[in-house]
């Protein structure tokens, strides 16, 4: 087991709505990423945040926004939900900002958009 | 812009056989390759990294900076090796990974 835990598991929604999804980094790890997983786009970077801070973006949309809170846990807020936007969500950690650090990935959420 | 391609969507071998996923990659750097696996259903798993040149489940990948390639081979192929495998890239710099198409490894008894 990695120790990246994501909450929830599944979410199912209507489109509009905002949904939160919540991450907790390996214990000691300082850095935290976000991973899209689509179908047709596979799996994409959407955001690093390092100690509290925003690290380096990807292809995230203005729609969606994160923050990495003093406990290190993570979230990923998801606004104006379109069908497109169904996924797999993953968030994956690592010690420190380094491209050499490996990165443990999460189980990822689910999400729904209906 | 760095770019991570694997050519083969789906791959199907039968036990015992060799197997290899190809990845190529585009960096005008030095790159960190790394291949992760996941299983039906699970999470994303690191399953080796050429910095550390090491073999993982029989799995060994070589980084060949004149190809630009960081193949992944096992000389014998299992049922259990059957997941979908991704090619990933970061910067030295940077971290973020740019993960390729991924291939889908069927080994079949």
């Amino acid at each position: 087991d990695s120790g990246v835990t994501q909450t929830p598991k599944h979410l199912i929604t209507a489109t509009g709505q905002r949904v939160t999804l919540r991450c907790s980094p390996r214990s000691g790890d300082l850095s935290v990423y976000w991973y899209q997983q689509s179908l047709d786009q596979g799996l994409q970077f959407l955001i690093q945040y390092y100690n509290g801070e925003e690290r380096a973006k990807g292809n995230i949309l203005e729609r969606f926004s994160a923050q990495q809170f003093p406990d290190l846990h993570s979230e990923l807020n998801l606004s104006s939900l379109e069908l497109g936007d169904s996924a797999l969500y993953f968030c994956a950690s690592s010690p420190t900002p380094r491209g050499t650090d490996t990165q443990y990935f999460g189980p990822g959420t689910r999400l729904t958009v209906l | 812009a760095q770019r991570v391609t694997q050519p083969e969507k789906l791959l199907s071998v039968f036990k015992g056989a060799p197997v290899e996923l190809k990845c190529n990659y585009s960096y005008s750097g030095s790159p960190e390759l790394f291949w992760y696996v996941q299983y039906s259903r699970q999470r994303l798993q690191l399953l080796l990294r050429h910095i550390s040149r090491e073999s993982i489940k029989g799995f060994t990948a070589d980084l060949n900076k004149g190809e630009t390639s960081f193949h992944l081979k096992k000389p014998f192929a299992q049922e259990e090796d059957s997941a979908m495998y991704y090619c990933a890239l970061s910067e030295t710099s940077g971290s973020r990974l740019t993960f390729g198409e991924g291939t889908q490894l069927t080994v079949n008894p």
